[in-house]
């Protein structure tokens, strides 16, 4: 069973144009989220992260927001660049050794 | 960028024979991960490593065993591979394992092809 889930295969967007790539869990054992970037022949590398005591997390142009009755958590990026395209993967652990990933969702962003 | 190669980069195979990746990194951190990605379901832990001989089972383990002997080295054994396991092989690192509160760092990975 896919514990984390990221519905949405693609999103493509226009260069200054706000991203949100949305993301959502079962398990409610989860406690900490991340974002991965991964472009073509690379790992995924980390891109920002959330615990379960906050809300909202903040770095530049990233923003992670969490929503824990829903179990929804989406990834904002504004304005979106053309070097943000790229596969976003999402992911969740909680307090043990058990890191699970959505299966991505592919960006495009457009000049 | 953290110090992870993997190896080989690029492998085609038949089924039925066995096939070594290897992940080295020189971080000296304690835990070291291989995963799989497939289309349609991300990346899936396969079996990790807390220390030197030190191992366990991950989300898919099975057809797969795994060996450190040596802090820097972890190596994904497919004993007698299948076209099943045809797929994209990350090796991923952490210092603490307290994957909660620390993100692990990724190597480029290994695309294996069985035929």
């Amino acid at each position: 069973d896919q514990q984390v889930k990221q519905n949405s295969p693609s999103l493509s967007v226009q260069e200054g144009r706000i991203s949100i790539l949305n993301c959502d869990y079962t398990n409610s054992m989860f406690d900490y989220f991340l974002w991965y970037k991964k472009y073509p022949a690379e790992g995924p590398t980390f891109l920002i992260s959330i615990s379960s005591i906050k809300d909202k997390n903040e770095d530049g142009r990233f923003t992670v927001f969490l929503n824990k009755s829903a179990k929804h958590l989406s990834l904002h990026i504004v304005p979106s660049q053309p070097g943000d395209s790229a596969v976003y993967f999402c992911a969740a652990s909680a307090n043990n050794n058990d890191m699970r990933f959505g299966a991505g969702t592919r960006l495009t962003v457009k000049p | 960028d953290a110090g992870i190669t993997q190896s080989p980069r690029h492998k085609v195979t038949e089924t039925g024979t066995p096939v070594t990746l290897r992940c080295h990194q020189t971080e000296n951190h304690r835990y070291m991960y291989w995963y799989r990605q497939d289309p349609g379901h991300g990346l899936r832990l396969i079996h990790y490593s807390y220390g030197v001989k030190d191992t366990d089972k991950g989300e898919v383990s099975d057809g797969y065993s795994v060996s450190r002997s040596k802090t820097e080295d972890f190596l994904l054994t497919l004993e007698s591979a299948t076209s099943s396991q045809t797929s994209v092989y990350f090796c991923a690192i952490s210092e603490t394992g307290q994957l909660f509160q620390e993100t692990q760092y990724f190597g480029p990975g290994t695309r294996l092809l069985v035929l």
